[in-house]
């Protein structure tokens, strides 16, 4: 089945670093990709939806400017985290819709810790 | 809005059959979807239902779905431990299965040997 990757699968960086997180979509194209955030014990929340060619649209009470989002094709989608603060560290995980397909596919998730 | 309940917690017997059971609010959800996740894991797609069905069977797992009352549920028979793990309900109010999804908080199955 289709498979959507994510790396790197887990990143330790320093408070006001930047870290960039790539989603792929490895067999099919995804011309829009979901960015969720999971805080521990807690259900995802939607960040925001990226989209090939065009840019993301954010969900209330996501900073577009701390995380910058990027469909550069239609297999890749990348979510930058701009100057990490502590209470960024969370589970971010994607997910991309196949068009020939009834369903989504979620990637494996990426564990952010800022210290 | 959109929302989405689950009870947070069940434990059931190894052997016995678990419930679990979702609500949601938006009608014009086509799709709905469980997930299961394990500790430090992504999300693994269990099953899915389309709204115009009642019931779907897949093995172990069945899903009912009670459009009137907005009420979903999950059946696992004969629960092993390797079940135990979250299990989140989501639909998708939004554009079919291309939309994104909105989730529940999530129900942290347990099973006991």
């Amino acid at each position: 089945g289709a498979v959507v990757s994510q790396h790197p699968s887990w990143v330790i960086c320093k408070s006001g670093t930047s870290v960039k997180i790539e989603c792929r979509s490895l067999d099919f194209q995804a011309t829009t990709m979901f960015w969720y955030r999971q805080f521990p014990k807690q259900s995802l929340m939607l960040m925001a939806t990226s989209n090939e060619g065009s840019k993301a649209t954010y969900e209330q009470g996501v900073e577009k400017d701390k995380f910058l989002i990027n469909h550069a094709s239609l297999t890749l989608s990348t979510l930058t985290v701009t100057s990490a603060h502590p209470e960024d560290s969370s589970f971010y995980i994607c997910s991309a819709p196949d068009r020939l397909a009834y369903e989504q596919y979620f990637g494996p998730g990426t564990r952010l810790t800022v210290t | 809005g959109e929302d989405v309940e689950q009870s947070l917690f069940l434990s059931v017997r190894e052997g016995d059959s678990s419930v679990i059971n979702c609500t949601y609010t938006d009608s014009s959800s086509t799709y709905l979807y469980w997930y299961k996740q394990e500790p430090g894991a992504g999300l693994q797609l269990l099953t899915y239902i389309f709204s115009n069905m009642d019931m779907k069977q897949d093995q172990r797992l069945t899903v009912l779905l009670n459009k009137k009352d907005k009420h979903l549920s999950l059946r696992i028979a004969d629960t092993q431990t390797g079940d135990s793990a979250i299990y989140f309900c989501a639909e998708t109010p939004y554009g079919g299965s291309q939309g994104n999804l909105i989730f529940g908080k999530g129900t942290k199955l347990s099973v006991k040997p």
